[in-house]
């Protein structure tokens, strides 16, 4: 069974940066196609995709938000790292990780985990 | 970028009835297209892959349709637990496009 979890600070001030751990079980990703990503969702609002990485180290970021963000894994300790830079209240979101895999859903997000709400505020 | 364009972006329905919700691609992404919903304060739930291809355990009154730009996601019979949000996803190129969401509600 596959699982993923999100964990990470609640609030974080402007112009700090911040840093996100997906914690998942059920699979490696040093499988050949998979990958872990990252979505955001602000209050009432659509989703957004950030970035991934592949178990090959590939890694793909929003344009719009690729020179605030660094996706590394650790494949020994199952785990996706996520910083984000330059933090803004318009930041402000619900952040999900999610299971991907290029070769059964084509890159399909099948397994979320539950998200963690950051807050930016002084 | 490519841009994905769902319509309506809410809609009214009562139970029992067949629902169409349309997701349009900027440009051809094949059948690289993925529907989701999503439940309120929850993450959301793959239900179609590849256009077509229905998620294991989704049930089989979901299905999708399409290629190149124009996808369809109907739901046969709406049943109660369907009221959610639903959206569209491309992950033919970076970034990997999420429509606007298709919010439906209990008419």
């Amino acid at each position: 069974q596959i699982t993923l979890k999100e964990s990470g600070p609640t609030l974080v001030k402007p112009t700090q940066t911040l840093t996100l751990t997906c914690t998942f079980s059920g699979f490696s990703l040093s499988t050949n196609g998979v990958g872990v990503g990252w979505i955001r969702q602000p209050p009432g609002k659509a989703l957004e995709w950030l970035a991934v990485i592949y178990w090959d180290d590939d890694k793909r970021y929003s344009p719009s938000l690729k020179s605030r963000l660094t996706i590394t894994k650790d494949t020994s300790k199952n785990q996706v790292v996520l910083t984000m830079t330059n933090m803004d209240p318009v930041d402000t979101a619900t952040f999900y990780c999610a299971h991907s895999s290029l070769l059964g859903v084509k890159g399909a997000f099948d397994i979320w985990g539950q998200g963690t709400m950051v807050t930016v505020s002084s | 970028d490519i841009q994905m364009t769902q319509s309506p972006s809410s809609l009214s329905a009562s139970v029992g009835d067949r629902v169409t919700i349309t997701c349009r691609a900027s440009q051809s992404i094949s059948t690289y297209l993925h529907w989701y919903q999503q439940k309120p304060g929850k993450a959301p739930k793959l239900l179609i892959y590849a256009a077509s291809s229905l998620q294991s355990g989704v049930p089989s009154r979901f299905s999708g349709s399409g290629s190149g730009t124009d996808f369809t996601l109907t739901i046969s019979s709406l049943q109660p637990e369907d009221f959610a949000t639903y959206y569209c996803q491309q992950t033919s190129t970076t970034p990997r496009t999420f429509g606007q969401g298709t919010n439906v509600e209990i008419k």
